[in-house]
């Protein structure tokens, strides 16, 4: 599936450094998702976006921010991030509409913080 | 969204049918089933979902039974390249507010 890319693949961070991971869909979707998926864990819904507005923040930590400039980009700035947020963070887009809201995944980032 | 139960993991012979299965006795009226897969590492990929029929794509079969309490994911000759984690999930289509909830899924290891 390559309607949805990620950028970069992997990154490494230490505690104290401000980086950025990119998503872009290429569907024409009008909603777009965070996810963080930990070592052995299911994968954690953090942030939705709909027509460009936060529309969930489940609970998560100031040093994730958030951004969606537009429907097909999304962003997750990271800053004074923990070891403990070393993870794959997955982006998904999908289309409003009846019928199910079919959730389409990026191959995702690999963070690890040192 | 009603919760789901699938097998912890699942053996196949290549070449054989995989039939996953899952409960959701649980599900209302308008809640769909979806179904994605996950290989090691990557993002999870669509496979089929359905809300009363059974459906069939390229991909898989999904068989709902009657009173809709659980389904069926069948991918009819499988291949190495299936070994994945299944992750079978309830959700109503409607609202993009309620999203998905990756439970931790069957781990199919399909065998030469």
């Amino acid at each position: 599936e390559t309607g949805v890319t990620q950028t970069p693949r992997h990154l490494v961070m230490g505690m104290t450094n401000k980086k950025s991971l990119k998503c872009e869909q290429h569907l024409g979707h009008n909603a777009m998702y965070w996810y963080k998926q930990s070592a052995k864990k299911p994968l954690e819904l953090m942030f939705v976006y709909s027509l460009e507005e936060r529309v969930e923040n489940n609970s998560v930590p100031s040093r994730f921010s958030p951004e969606c400039p537009n429907s097909s980009h999304l962003f997750l700035h990271l800053h004074t991030l923990q070891p403990e947020d070393s993870a794959l963070y997955l982006c998904a887009s999908s289309q409003e509409g009846a019928g199910g809201r079919t959730q389409y995944f990026g191959p995702g980032t690999r963070l690890t913080v040192l | 969204d009603a919760k789901t139960t699938q097998p912890t993991s699942m053996d196949c012979a290549e070449g054989r049918a995989a039939n996953l299965p899952c409960n959701h006795s649980t599900i209302s009226g308008n809640e769909y089933v979806y179904w994605y897969r996950q290989i090691h590492s990557q993002g999870p990929q669509y496979i089929i979902h359905g809300l009363k029929n059974n459906e069939t794509n390229e991909m898989a079969s999904l068989i709902i039974t009657e009173d809709r309490k659980s389904s069926t994911l069948i991918l009819p000759h499988a291949t190495l390249r299936d070994t994945a984690v299944y992750y079978c999930i309830v959700r109503v289509g409607r609202n993009y507010g309620q999203n998905f909830v990756f439970g931790p899924g069957t781990r199919l290891s399909v065998l030469p």
